[in-house]
């Protein structure tokens, strides 16, 4: 099915440990974020990418770390999770001239 | 830098009133993008508008209608004859490229919380 997936939905992790969302789109938009939203915050950039090899940062990326290899996927690591991240992670691709479609969301919370 | 501002943080109306959101931006790039998104208390992002910085003209779709102003830097959203329905967090959220040139980044407002009562 086209669209775009993320995963887990939902994660509980403790402190310190490494924790890695995923987000997979069907339709090779060359663009892929990620957010963060958080009560008061609205929906915060992390990190974005506009291709394969390409990723900048976004308005709140400490703590995080990105890679793109492939066009398809950009996932998300939180290199030593804090209680601080704990969130509801939006992944969204966009085309050129498209509008961002968004993933359902990944509940993460770090204990 | 690129920002949104939505100075609206909750907005609460009697049903088939009218109502309007406000999204002001700022964007040094020329080339930009606009949207509005709606997300239920369900939790997706639901697409609603996309404008680009060339098109000024407003937009009617339904009970929804959007007023882009670049003289302003405004695009606002207004709800005609609301409805229970209409409940949701209304974002607006600009695409640009922070330096004028490079990758576009979406930014997103803090949200506007519409509250529709029967």
């Amino acid at each position: 099915d086209a669209g775009i997936t993320q995963s887990p939905r939902y994660k509980i992790t403790e402190t310190g440990r490494q924790v890695t969302l995923m987000c997979h789109q069907t339709w090779s938009h060359s663009y892929m974020f990620w957010y963060r939203q958080d009560l008061g915050h609205g929906l915060r950039l992390i990190y974005y990418s506009a291709a394969a090899d390409i990723t900048d940062k976004g308005e709140v990326p400490d703590g995080y770390v990105v890679s793109r290899s492939k066009t398809e996927n950009f996932p998300l690591t939180l290199e030593s999770a804090t209680r601080s991240q704990t969130s509801v992670y939006f992944c969204a691709s966009r085309g050129w001239d498209t509008e961002a479609f968004f993933g359902q969301g990944t509940r993460l919370t770090v204990v | 830098a690129q920002k949104v501002t939505q100075a609206q943080t909750e907005i609460s109306v009697v049903e088939k009133e009218d109502v309007t959101l406000d999204c002001v931006y700022e964007t040094r790039d020329t080339t930009y993008y606009l949207f509005w998104y709606k997300q239920p208390p369900s939790g997706e992002l639901v697409f609603l508008i996309r404008r680009n910085s060339f098109d000024e003209q407003n937009e009617i779709s339904g009970r929804y209608s959007w007023n882009f102003q670049k003289s302003t830097s405004s695009f606002n959203f207004t709800i005609t004859a609301s409805q229970v329905v209409d409940s949701a967090v209304y974002f607006c959220a600009l695409s640009a490229r922070p330096s004028g040139a490079g990758s576009y980044q979406l930014t997103f407002g803090k949200g506007t919380k519409l509250s529709v009562i029967p």
